[in-house]
């Protein structure tokens, strides 16, 4: 099983700051990679696709990069809104597994 | 729009069983893979399988393999998810999510988790 690690596990942020989330796979996935939002009590939300794809209807202050076995989540200036912990996902094969998750707080 | 909506969550005991279940709506239901994911409380995401559009392939985590059933009617625009044996470690929210993943020209597949339920809550205890 291919698995998935997330640095930092924690980051305290303030509004406007920009942020980057790091994700490491165990083994090289090209870039089948996902990225997901979740507010508390909340469905997980789509963020980016394909390691650097934006969902539909996201806001482009996300960005993601990477290939391989590195990969990166970036948040251009954080929002109020943005406070929520993600994740990411590995689509490279079954069993599809998630990183443990960064949770993003205010500062 | 596209609905999903899970039921069929509940207290149940160790070695019990339940059926969940995920009405989708808002879009045709038949060209779609769809896959659950389970939440632990306080815990990170974990995927448990996945089923795709006519039921020919067919997935699991090694966590629920042999205990857990996937299964959809196309027909009835409902996913579900049959747990046998459950174990105080099964308790967790468990989400249906569908996949709208695709081959482009090329040859590469794209797959994206792209809208998800509210979500229901199993619980494992005596």
């Amino acid at each position: 099983d291919i698995q998935m690690t997330q640095s930092p596990s924690s980051l305290s942020a303030s509004v406007g700051d920009r942020v980057t989330i790091t994700c490491r796979a165990s083994q090289g996935i090209s870039n089948y990679l996902a990225w997901f939002q979740q507010k508390p009590g909340k469905a997980p939300k789509s963020l980016i696709y394909a390691a650097s794809s934006l969902q539909s209807g996201v806001p482009s202050k996300f960005s993601g990069s990477g290939s391989g076995t590195d990969f990166t989540l970036t948040i251009s200036s954080l929002q109020p809104e943005d406070f929520a912990t993600y994740y990411c996902q590995q689509y490279n094969s079954y069993p599809r597994t998630f990183g443990p998750g960064t949770k993003v707080d205010i500062k | 729009e596209v609905q999903l909506v899970e039921s069929g969550g509940g207290l149940v005991k160790p070695g019990g069983s339940l059926r969940l279940s995920c009405a989708a709506s808002g879009f045709t239901f038949s060209s779609y893979s769809m896959n659950w994911v389970r939440q632990a409380p306080g815990k990170g995401l974990e995927w448990v399988s996945s089923i795709s559009s006519s039921s020919s392939y067919i997935y699991y985590a090694d966590s629920v393999k042999g205990r857990f059933t996937i299964s959809r009617d196309n027909a009835k625009n409902s996913l579900y998810l049959q747990m046998n044996s459950l174990r105080a470690e099964d308790t967790a929210v468990y989400y249906c999510a569908r996949n709208s993943g695709y081959y482009d020209s090329s040859g590469y597949y794209y797959e994206m988790f792209d809208y998800w339920g509210q979500g229901t809550l199993v619980t494992v205890s005596s």
